[in-house]
This record gives C-alpha cells, structure tokens and sequence, in this order.
C-alpha cells in the first residue's frame, strides 16, 4: 500500500545537515506522517512523527508543507551513525496495524 | 529498560523443522507486533495483538504460522514445518497504545534461515 514517495538513497558529509524528502500527496485529513530509520541489522528505530505542525526532538526535525502533501526530515548534525534506511510513513493515528514501511531512503553520510 | 528482547537472535535450522521465536515487550506496553523483513518484499506485518487478543493476523503467510500471547509480557511466533522461503529476519515491535498517538518500538530481531 505505497502512500509515500522517497528517493532510493542519498548522501550526506558529516557534520552537514540531512534533508530527506517524502512526497505523500494523497495525505488524508486525519493521517500522520511518521518517520523511522533502520540501521543495519538492527530494529528499525522511531525518530518523529506530526499531523500538520513543524515537529523538534533531539533527533530531528520534521517539516510538514501547509497542504501536508510532502514533509521533510531534517537530521541538523549528520554523522557516520546516521547512515541507515529512513522510512517515511502515513497512516491514520488509530489503525495500529496499518505501517506500511516501503522501501525507504538509504542515507550514506560520508566523512 | 531494557527494551524490546527477542530470542534468539540468530537461527539456523532444516526444512521441515518447528522454529519458535520468543518476544517479550517493554513492560507496561499492551499492544505487540510481529513483523517479518525480506529483502524482496520489505518489512511486513503478521499479527498484531491488543491487550494479549489477537486483532489482525491477515498478514500470517499460511497455517504454518501460528502466533501466541499467553500474558502480557510474553509472545511466541512459530512456524511448523518450516520451510526455506520463511528465511528472513523477524521483529517483534511493542507499543503502549493510550492517546493513539504512541510508537512502536521494534526488538533486535531473529534471524531465521531454513536450510
């Protein structure tokens, strides 16, 4: 069930701010935007989510357009330890059961 | 906390053969998932429990998959008989499902290969 649209991979210099896009056009009113990331062999690992407003943790922030048809994760101060798969994800807050992961975007962040 | 913990973490095994994996969720949180990750069709939901009752197992492969929640802190997936197209890795994810808003957060991992 593709909702979201990501590049394939992208690259980063340490110590540059990462900005990976998502195009999720056909947003629903009542849908999030969630980001996860999947390092190697590892669980994949929350990093934000948000409905319409711009969102700030100490990971990252997330950038949501007013229409809500594509967002932007922002990692401020890349690192090699940021190099993982980064998915994007819409779904209604409530159906627990509906994270579709796709294919994400795989970050290389390079010295 | 220690997290979501899976065993084992890595399990080789011939076809034919019952694979058991073992999650136990981060205490407190009352909703478990089990995912399975291939590198042809991604991450995938198999089941989906609320409070130790299964809600959603659409995503179970087949009757070879069985999954279970005896109590909270505690789910089993298994597969019997295996076969090698179940290779993959699974996760077990765990959430604490109150204002709807609330994240999964995803173990370690099992990584299976059927020989």
């Amino acid at each position: 069930d593709a909702k979201t649209t990501q590049p394939t991979s992208m690259d980063c210099a340490e110590g540059r701010a990462a900005n990976l896009p998502c195009n999720h056009s056909t947003i629903s009113g009542n849908e999030y935007v969630y980001w996860y990331r999947q390092i190697h062999s590892q669980g994949p690992q929350y990093i934000i989510h948000g409905l319409k407003n711009n969102e700030t943790n100490e990971m990252a922030s997330l950038i949501i357009t007013e229409d809500r048809k594509s967002s932007t994760l922002i990692l401020p101060h890349a690192t090699l330890r940021d190099t993982a798969v980064y998915y994007c994800i819409v779904r209604v807050a409530k159906d627990f059961n509906k994270f579709y992961f796709g294919s994400g975007t795989k970050l290389n962040v390079k010295p | 906390d220690a997290g979501v913990i899976q065993s084992p973490r890595h399990e080789v095994t011939e076809m034919g053969q019952e694979v058991t994996l073992r999650c136990k969720p981060i205490s407190g949180h009352n909703s478990l998932f089990w995912y399975r990750q291939t590198m042809m069709r991604g991450l995938e939901l198999l089941i989906y429990f609320n409070n130790n009752v299964p809600i959603d197992d659409s995503g179970m492969p087949e009757d070879r998959f069985s999954a279970k929640m005896p109590n909270a802190s505690f789910s089993t997936l298994k597969i019997q008989p295996s076969e090698p197209r179940d290779s993959a890795v699974y996760f077990c994810a765990s959430q604490f499902i109150r204002d709807h808003q609330e994240t999964q957060y995803f173990g370690p991992g099992t990584r299976l290969l059927v020989l």
